[in-house]
């Protein structure tokens, strides 16, 4: 079974700031999926980024970006230019590339934004 | 944009009763799956759902869960007799062929 570890239970930044969540997973795996979800307080969960373990290219969408380590099997997520909308709990998420395609959720990092 | 959508937001139920908890996935995905969240934890994989089966299921989907696609529209995961732990957000999720998993606003589920 994978695991996904986020050790960042809080991370609070300031507006405008970067702030940087870590996230490690454990697998045998050669073939998967990598995510960034956030979950606003309305519990909502939309998709943030993914990351094709194939790929070499880290990911990019905007204000987020991902530094993608295979070998160390690492996923931070950074936010840049941090927005109080972006205050949310932030999952990390890995999936199987073959099979089921289901989902395996970290813990969570609740990310506060001070204005 | 096309959206999953579920019904009821929130559910409030007693010990032992049964629930159902409806979803509509985005009309063109095929895969469709159920996930649980309890409150201040992980969200984690119930069920799979694919060509009218069950694909895979967690341990957490004992024989009081189920789940169906009684029209071409609906996925319902039920609950036959709710307990305290059951108490939790759930979410659906689908997917087209390819591998991003779209997911509703969830159903909030309270048993007293």
């Amino acid at each position: 079974a994978q695991t996904v570890t986020q050790s960042q239970p809080e991370m609070s930044v300031q507006e405008a700031e970067t702030v940087t969540l870590s996230c490690t997973y454990d697998t045998s795996e050669n073939n998967y999926y990598l995510f960034w979800y956030k979950q606003p307080p309305s519990r909502q969960m939309i998709l943030v980024i993914r990351q094709e373990a194939y790929k070499q290219q880290n990911a990019t969408e905007n204000r987020f970006s991902v530094n993608f380590q295979k070998a160390a099997k690492s996923f931070s997520l950074k936010i840049s230019d941090s927005q109080l909308g972006d205050t949310a709990m932030y999952f990390c998420a890995f999936m199987k590339g073959a099979g089921d395609y289901k989902l395996s959720f970290g813990a969570g990092t609740t990310v506060t934004v001070r204005a | 944009e096309p959206e999953v959508t579920q019904t009821p937001s929130h559910q409030v139920t007693q010990m032992g009763q049964e629930v159902i908890l409806r979803c509509v996935p985005i009309s063109n995905h095929l895969y469709f799956y159920w996930y649980r969240q309890i409150l201040g934890q992980k969200v984690e994989f119930l069920v799979s759902f694919y060509n009218n089966e069950i694909s895979e299921k967690s341990e957490i989907f004992d024989d009081q869960f189920s789940v169906e696609r009684p029209d071409g529209s609906n996925f319902t995961l039920k609950i036959r007799s709710t307990k305290l732990e059951d108490s939790a957000m759930y979410f659906c999720a689908s997917r087209d062929r390819h591998y991003e998993q779209y997911f509703g606003p969830g159903t909030r589920l309270t048993v007293t």
